[in-house]
């Protein structure tokens, strides 16, 4: 059976401040993508990133950088110098390529960063 | 690319009333179709999710049910509603590959269910 993990259920930062949201993973299939997903407060949630796992290289985009790492099963995202804009819940989510149509989300981390 | 488009955004409805929330997907073709649930401070719950029209898999068992009329329709329904249906529904459909890479969800701009 597939499930995702977060953790952490919430968490506060002062701007300009680094923080990381952790995601763990179960699978065990070889085949399979993870996914970022951030909701602010409009509650639409909107995609982030994507990674597969045969892509184990790490990625920067902005201020946003995401290590996915096999061996402990995580696919962690990490926000540099947060800004209140970066208030909301994010959700991380796996796909299991082989024989399902199921995504399969963690129960998502609240960020709150303050001012 | 494709667009998600879900109504009602916002529902108030009596316990015991009938219910109905439309989804509809514009710019692809044959998308398998999503409903998630996310009740108030939780994660998203996967209800009901669809391969082709007529074709629904039910993930949970509830006085929900999905249908797929058309390629690009996907239909919540409930005959009766309960308390416990309360919370933001979801409607989601994969990105295209190629262009758009491979199987991440878009999802629409929710329809929010407050059930008195």
């Amino acid at each position: 059976a597939q499930k995702v993990t977060q953790a952490q259920t919430e968490i506060s930062v002062v701007e300009k401040e680094d923080v990381t949201l952790d995601c763990v993973y179960e699978t065990r299939d070889t085949t399979y993508y993870l996914f970022w997903y951030k909701q602010p407060p409009s509650g639409e949630l909107v995609f982030l990133i994507r990674r597969n796992s045969f892509d184990e290289q790490n990625e920067i985009s902005g201020r946003y950088s995401w290590n996915f790492q096999k061996s402990t099963s995580s696919f962690n995202f990490t926000i540099t110098a947060s800004q209140v804009v970066d208030s909301a819940v994010y959700f991380c989510a796996l796909w299991v390529t082989s024989g399902t149509y199921k995504y399969i989300f963690g129960t998502g981390t609240r960020l709150k960063v303050l001012a | 690319s494709q667009t998600i488009h879900q109504w009602p955004a916002t529902l108030v409805q009596p316990v015991g009333s009938p219910l109905s929330l439309e989804c509809t997907v514009e710019g692809t073709s044959n998308p398998n179709l999503y409903w998630y649930r996310q009740a108030a401070g939780r994660g998203l719950q996967l209800l009901f999710y669809s391969v082709g029209i007529g074709q629904i898999s039910s993930e949970v068992p509830q006085n929900l049910s999905a249908s797929r009329p058309q390629d690009r329709q996907f239909i919540l329904s409930s005959k009766k509603l309960l308390l416990s249906d309360s919370g933001f529904y979801l409607c989601a459909c994969p990105g295209k590959r190629g262009a758009w890479g491979t199987g991440e969800l878009f999802f629409g701009e929710g329809s929010r269910l407050t059930v008195l």
